[in-house]
This record gives C-alpha cells, structure tokens and sequence, in this order.
C-alpha cells in the first residue's frame, strides 16, 4: 500500500448502533497514526495519534486500534449518537517522505435519530 | 488557549482575479500547515513551514499559488490567478512541533466562478 485508504467512504447507522472503520496505510518506516473527527462547518479535531504496533486508545465512547506490521487501524464508536455524525480521517506519517501526514479520503458517518 | 484563526470563512472570486488568505497559529506553535480539501477527496498538503522556514512546498502549484510565514508567526496564502478548480476549503494548521498534534482554524470556503 503506497496511500492511505480508509473504508467504508460512507456509512449510515441508527442510534445505538456500535460501529467501526478502518484506515489502511503504508507499513513500511511507519511513523505515527493519527484520527481525526471533522463535523460540518467546524475545524478537524484530532482525536487520537498511535505511534505503538498494538496501541489501543479510547476517549469516551470511541476507541482506536493499530497494527504497524500489516498497516491498519481499526476506529470504533460504541452506541453511536447523532452527534457523531462527521466525517472521520486518517492520516499517516512515515520517518522518510519528508514526514509528512498521508491523509485518507475520509469515512462519512451519518447516523439517524 | 485561542485556537488557530483563520479569515476570511467565505470567498467568492471570479476566475483570474487574485485571493489572499491568512492565518495566525495557536502561540508557540513551530509547525503551520496549509491544507486544500476539495469536496470528496481527503486534505492536501500545500505547505508545511517550521518557524518561519518552508520544510515542504512540493504539493504548491508555485505558478500561482505563494505562502509566506513572516516572524514565525502569521501567515498568508495567496493565489494569483485563481482558476475554477481552485474552488475548495483551505484549512491552516499549527502544531507544537512536527510530529505532535496539529489544531486546525475552521478553514476558507473559495468559490472560483
């Protein structure tokens, strides 16, 4: 994997429902891992940065996981409320490629009241 | 903490007319980044200064697009002359040095026509 790529591109949930993406990036001089929640007409906000193989971060109801030896990180939201829905990015930062951040196209979480 | 400014929101310009965008960092932040996000792709990377050096412009179309972060401090990005695939939101990040976190201002909505 050259890009980082990040599946699905859409989702549409109810509320209650857990759900979870992924974002596969490039394994090799991996850097560090970041997540970022971006809710209609506001700034991006980060949510986690994974720089471990196995690392497992959580704020609230979102966790993350991350595996660097086959480059992908898993983001899960438990019991998704309305207010979740934005558009979530990965970005991945390698040690060469000038360091700097590769971002996915993002996923679209709408989720429905 | 202020957060990244970032002004104008909004600007509508005709195409070969010329635009200017600024930005001021969180206080203390080495690193500024300037982002284009066109609708349904993920952010790119126009320009990444440390201080007030220029660690990365590969991305910047340098035929018209030009940025400057003068004292280390504030920045302007400036596109002279706008083309209508230039219609996009334009995103100033800061982060405390490169590889920590970066805060995002709430971006420009250009509309070339």
């Amino acid at each position: 994997i050259l890009n980082v790529e990040q599946s699905p591109q859409s989702l549409h949930v109810q509320e209650g429902d857990s759900t979870n993406f992924t974002c596969s990036f490039p394994s090799s001089n991996f850097y560090a891992l970041h997540w970022y929640r971006w809710e209609t007409a506001k700034s991006p906000e980060a949510l986690f940065v994974m720089t471990l193989n196995g690392d497992e971060k959580k704020k609230g109801r979102i966790s993350a996981t991350l595996n660097t030896k086959e480059g992908y990180s898993y983001l899960y939201i438990k019991g998704s409320q309305p207010e979740d829905s934005a558009t979530y990015l990965c970005a991945s930062r390698n040690a060469g490629n000038n360091r700097k951040l590769i971002w996915g196209l993002g996923t679209s979480l709408a989720v429905n009241p | 903490e202020a957060g990244v400014a970032q002004s104008p929101r909004y600007k509508i310009i005709e195409k070969r007319q010329s635009v200017a965008f600024w930005c001021n960092p969180i206080s203390g932040h080495a690193t500024l980044y300037w982002y284009q996000q066109i609708l349904g792709q993920g952010p790119k990377l126009l320009i990444q200064f440390q201080n007030n050096g220029v660690v990365d412009d590969s991305q910047l179309p340098k035929d018209r697009f030009s940025a400057e972060r003068l004292k280390g401090v504030d920045s302007t990005l400036k596109i002279q002359p706008a083309k209508l695939e230039d219609s996009a939101v334009y995103l100033c990040a800061s982060s405390f040095e490169w590889d920590t976190e970066a805060f995002f201002g709430q971006g420009t909505r250009l509309t070339v026509v």
